[in-house]
């Protein structure tokens, strides 16, 4: 069966720190990878998506970056955090033409 | 108009009754249609799938779709407090080759 992994599940970093942020896929191939925020009180945003090695999608200009070094690998960057890019990150896949994604675990991150 | 619109509740139910929870959608071209539940704290777990018009059902839960009325709903029998969660629902936008997300209704079942 398929499981995905985030981590960290917290962090709390200053303003201005650099972030990242991995999640991996275990029981699957070229897995559609999906980066979500959520923030406080919100909906779900769609951060960035990749549908194969050193393919992505971004969805929203900011100063978050991602990158899929592998097959099964998802990260998620910045190099200076903003008190805004608080919130809980969520990884998510589907395959295929399947549009059914499923989540992880999630990272609850506190830009302090 | 918002893609998605649910009611941000807190939709509150006595254990054992039926819990009714509504979306509806802009986007006409949309195929695929899905239910999420969102423990505090914790991430969206899919439970239910729906890709045609009419009732889907799964144990307690039941899915409807409603395209020419661009509604969808989940109806949750034998409410349970253990079903005490937020409620996401999601469509696939055609036009936007993205899932959208509804911001979630709040659903407290009363013991």
């Amino acid at each position: 069966s398929q499981t995905i992994h985030q981590w960290p599940a917290t962090l709390v970093q200053p303003v201005g720190s650099p972030l990242s942020l991995e999640c991996t896929v275990e029981g699957t191939s070229n897995p559609n990878l999906y980066w979500y925020r959520q923030a406080a009180g919100r909906g779900l945003q769609l951060l960035f998506y990749s549908v194969g090695i050193g393919q992505i999608s971004s969805e929203v200009p900011q100063n978050l970056s991602a990158s899929r070094p592998q097959d099964r690998q998802f990260i998620l960057s910045s190099k200076k955090l903003l008190l805004s890019d608080s919130g809980f990150y969520l990884c998510a896949w589907s395959v295929g033409t399947v549009y059914e994604q499923y989540f992880g675990p999630g990272t609850r991150l506190t830009v302090t | 108009q918002k893609e998605v619109e649910q009611n941000s509740g807190p939709l509150s139910v006595p254990e054992g009754a039926i819990a009714s929870l509504n979306c509806t959608y802009s986007d006409r071209g949309s195929q695929s249609f899905f239910w999420y539940r969102q423990y505090s704290g914790k991430s969206p777990e899919l439970i239910m799938s729906i890709y045609s018009n009419g009732d889907k059902e799964d144990g307690r839960f039941t899915a409807q779709l409603n395209k020419a009325s661009q509604y969808v709903s989940l109806l949750i029998r034998d409410s349970q407090p253990s079903d005490s969660a937020t409620y996401l629902c999601a469509f696939y936008g055609g036009a936007t080759n993205k899932l959208i997300f509804g911001t979630g209704t709040l659903l407290a079942v009363q013991p």
